[in-house]
Parts: structure tokens; sequence; C-alpha cells
């Protein structure tokens, strides 16, 4: 079966804090994505990446294809940082799988 | 350039009434995908058209349809609403089905 997990559900960190939230999966994939969805918000695309690593600004995410395992790290994080991290991959199909999403809250 | 722009942003609609929503991809994406998003819930895959032409389709009943234009906007159509259908409705266009995809804002349908 295809899944996406992700961990923490929930994490709660002081401002300037280095945060890391993991995603793993049940099968090969090309490619994954790494989405931010504000509170009653729309998804914002983070970062797609099939290999390696990326960075934007304070965001890096890494995948290793092998592990089948990919994190998103925030370097000094903020609270405008806060809002729910979600993990997606299509699994060479039509649609997204997400993962269930992490829940970041990013205390001043 | 624009983004995946999504409208109406906000939409507040009775049961059993029927509702479009309209979603224009970025400039040169031929595929877009239909999300709906219950609060509290990650997102459920709709529909997916490329190229003009159903792709995929996710498990839900035949009062959601969709369509793509030859200028590759898309409309999602849903017929007698349901109190459940209240939801975030989120479009995502990409090149094509296998690139990376960006997401609009969504509309926020609300049935009463």
């Amino acid at each position: 079966k295809n899944e996406v997990e992700q961990s923490p559900q929930n994490l709660t960190a002081q401002e300037g804090e280095f945060i890391t939230i993991n995603c793993s999966y049940s099968v090969g994939i090309s490619a994954l994505h790494w989405l931010q969805q504000h509170p009653g918000g729309g998804i914002v695309s983070l970062f797609m990446l099939s290999s390696g690593k990326k960075k934007h600004g304070r965001l890096i995410a890494t995948i290793n294809i092998q592990e089948k395992h990919s994190s998103l790290h925030i370097t000094a994080s903020h609270p405008r940082d806060s809002a729910v991290y979600i993990c997606a991959t299509n699994f060479g199909n039509e649609k997204l799988t997400f993962g269930t999403g992490t829940r970041l809250t990013i205390i001043p | 350039d624009a983004g995946v722009t999504q409208s109406p942003t906000h939409l507040i609609k009775t049961r059993g009434q029927h509702v479009t929503l309209r979603c224009s991809p970025i400039s040169g994406h031929k595929s877009v995908s239909w999300y709906q998003q219950v609060l509290g819930q990650g997102p459920q895959f709709i529909f997916q058209y490329y190229e003009k032409e159903e792709r995929g389709r996710g498990n839900f009943p035949d009062r959601f349809s969709a369509r793509q234009f030859p200028n590759y906007s898309s409309e999602l159509n849903v017929n007698a609403l349901l109190l459940g259908d209240s939801a975030l409705y989120l479009c995502a266009s990409s090149f094509r089905p296998d690139y990376g995809y960006t997401f609009g804002s969504g509309t926020r349908l609300t049935v009463v």
C-alpha cells in the first residue's frame, strides 16, 4: 500500500530553535513535495526534490531515496513559521498522497 | 508571473444548490488537479486533467464533475450540495502530471 508517514504530529519550540520534521514513504518514488499550510489558509509549495538537498532561505529539505526518507529543517525558527507542514508524493500515478502533517508552533 | 488563481475565495451555498469553482493554472502548465480538504483533515484527490482530458478521478460521487478548457483553466462543479461538502477546495497545476505542483490558495465553500 502506498503510504506517507510524518513525525512528529505536533511540535512546539522556542523562537530560534532548529526544527526537524521527518517524512517516510512505503515504496520508491520519483519526487517528494514539502508543503506549508497556515491555519485557515491554502497550501504553499516549499520544495519538490528527487535527490540530495535543497535550500531556500532558512528552509532546508533533504531526501534519501534508498532509505525512503526525507526531512525538512528550519533554522533560526520564527513565530511566523508556525503552520502545518505536509509531505506528499504521487507514487508515479496521477494523485498526490499526503502525509498526516506536522503542526509546528514557534513560541516567541 | 501570476501563480495558480482560484475563484471565488469564499462561498456560502445552501443544501441542494449547485456550485462552480474555477482555477487558472500557471502560464505554461497543462495539468490541473483538484483536491478537497475538510477541516482538520488532509487533502483528498478529486480529479486530474492533463491536456484537456481526465487523467484520474478520486473516490467522489457523480455529483462532482470537472472539465479543462483549451486555455488549460479548469472548473469543478458540484451538484446537489450536502453539508458534508463544506471544505477548502484546492487546485494545483503542473507542467505535466509527473512534474512539481503549485497550489492555489483555495476556495472555501460553506454549505448551510
